[in-house]
């Protein structure tokens, strides 16, 4: 597609569930970047690929949190056993190749209660 | 560690009157800045980027090495512009964005 495109636009999970985020960056882009932003504060990295193949995972979490982009379908981002700060709006970018311009997506805001 | 600093959360100014959005980084090497725009609904979008030097909707921005500044000007505030914007910095290298607070921008009728 021309957009970066992102599902769901709101996502609710209590304490404990999984919530899992899709990101369909635009046709023939390379690079996907996920980003994190809490209570509209900056934007936080979380992790990078290059095609299928994670460029950059500096941002992630440790635990709870992994990230894929296989051929052929959405990029995903998966939080297991969400906890209150994770709460967040989750932006997805991709770019044609790593140095030029990142496009955004609209995020997508998950609420844990 | 890299860090951009926008110093005002929030800036207010008549439609007319001239403004400018503050931006400092501190990275030892040599860096890549951007000026990223979200306007009421809208998504995140690129304004411009230093090695552009070009001028977008009436913004320029010049990268000060030695004040590590990249400030964003216009002239002419107009009402179209309010909205947040966001200053970001590319590590040589790396291809990931270092993103300040980002400021509120309102421009008064």
């Amino acid at each position: 597609g021309e957009e970066v495109a992102q599902t769901p636009k709101h996502l609710v999970r209590g304490e404990g569930q999984k919530a899992k985020l899709y990101c369909a960056p635009i046709k023939g882009h390379s690079y996907v970047f996920w980003y994190q932003q809490v209570l509209k504060n900056e934007f936080k990295f979380l992790i990078s690929f290059q095609n299928e193949n994670v460029f950059d995972e500096t941002g992630m979490p440790k635990e709870r949190f992994s990230a894929k982009c296989l051929p052929n379908s959405p990029c995903s981002l998966e939080i297991q056993a969400t906890k209150l700060e994770d709460s967040a709006v989750y932006f997805c970018a991709s770019s044609l190749r790593g140095e030029d311009t990142q496009y955004f997506g609209p995020g997508t805001r998950l609420t844990v209660l | 560690a890299q860090r951009v600093t926008q110093p005002e959360k929030l800036l207010s100014v008549f439609k007319g009157a001239p403004v400018e959005l503050k931006c400092n980084y501190s990275y030892s090497g040599s860096p890549e800045l951007f000026w990223y725009v979200q306007y009421s609904r809208q998504r995140l979008q690129l304004l411009l980027r230093h090695i552009s030097r070009e001028s977008i909707k009436g913004f320029t921005a010049d990268l000060n090495k030695g004040e590590t500044s990249f400030h964003l000007k216009k002239p002419f505030a107009q009402e179209e512009d309010s909205a947040m914007y966001y200053c970001a910095l590319r590590i040589q290298g790396a291809q990931k964005l270092v993103f300040g607070q980002g400021t509120r921008l309102t421009i008064n009728p």
